[in-house]
């Protein structure tokens, strides 16, 4: 059973540029999640997708965005790089509801350590 | 807002002996789940234990238990027979009951047994 998959594993942009990570949840799942990890911190959620629209959004702007594709994989998008966008991204995946109650334990990814210089 | 509070940023322990993490939350919320996860140096987030807030009863798996005060707003995780493989960093992480997917971390305490 494939648990969740990232790519690329590492990532070095310019600052200004634009990059997009890729996410392929955990067979079964159907809800990703997204978060960004700066270093020595503990993760914070960008936001969420399921059935291919964004569902929750934490507090970061417009830059990022993303997308979920009919077979549950996701995209991380940001734009216009910063510097303080370096850290490592994480994704995770859950099923959405399962015997009429959410599912409340997420399974992450082994991320995308993102450089920006 | 929720927030996550881990106090500790580094402990350590000799190997099998028993080491305890420190977590507090505030929420207004009645309804929740508390997890605490693994971070090795690998980088792989990894679930080590979760609790429900309904439930009186302390989750237990295996060498991990934790101490779930609900009124206090304490959450700690307890390691007992501690190996050089539970060196990492833990995150304790709050999630909101019908929010799926939104954890809400604490900053870490990075843990190293020594042997």
């Amino acid at each position: 059973d494939a648990g969740v998959t990232q790519s690329p594993t590492h990532l070095i942009k310019t600052r200004g540029q634009q990059v997009t990570l890729r996410c392929s949840p955990k067979s079964g799942h159907d809800t990703v999640s997204w978060y960004q990890q700066a270093l020595g911190q503990g993760p914070q959620f960008i936001f969420q997708y399921y059935e291919e629209e964004e569902r929750q959004r934490g507090n970061f702007p417009d830059r990022f965005s993303g997308h979920q594709f009919p077979n549950y994989s996701s995209e991380l998008n940001v734009n216009a790089l910063l510097l303080g966008d370096s850290a490592l991204y994480l994704c995770a995946s859950t099923p959405w509801a399962s015997g009429g109650r959410y599912q409340e334990t997420q399974y992450f990814g082994p991320g995308t350590r993102l450089l920006v210089l | 807002a929720q927030t996550v509070t881990q106090s500790q940023p580094e402990m350590s322990v000799q190997e099998a002996e028993t080491v305890t993490l420190s977590c507090t939350y505030d929420t207004s919320e009645n309804n929740y789940y508390l997890f605490w996860y693994k971070q090795p140096p690998s980088r792989q987030m990894i679930l080590v234990i979760r609790q429900e807030a309904y439930k009186q009863q302390n989750a237990t798996e295996n060498r991990f238990s934790v101490n779930f005060q609900k009124a206090a707003k304490s959450f700690s995780l307890k390691i007992s027979d501690s190996q050089l493989g539970d060196t990492a960093m833990y995150f304790c992480a709050f999630m909101k009951h019908g929010a799926p997917g939104k954890l809400i971390f604490g900053q870490g305490t990075t843990l190293q047994v020594k042997p």
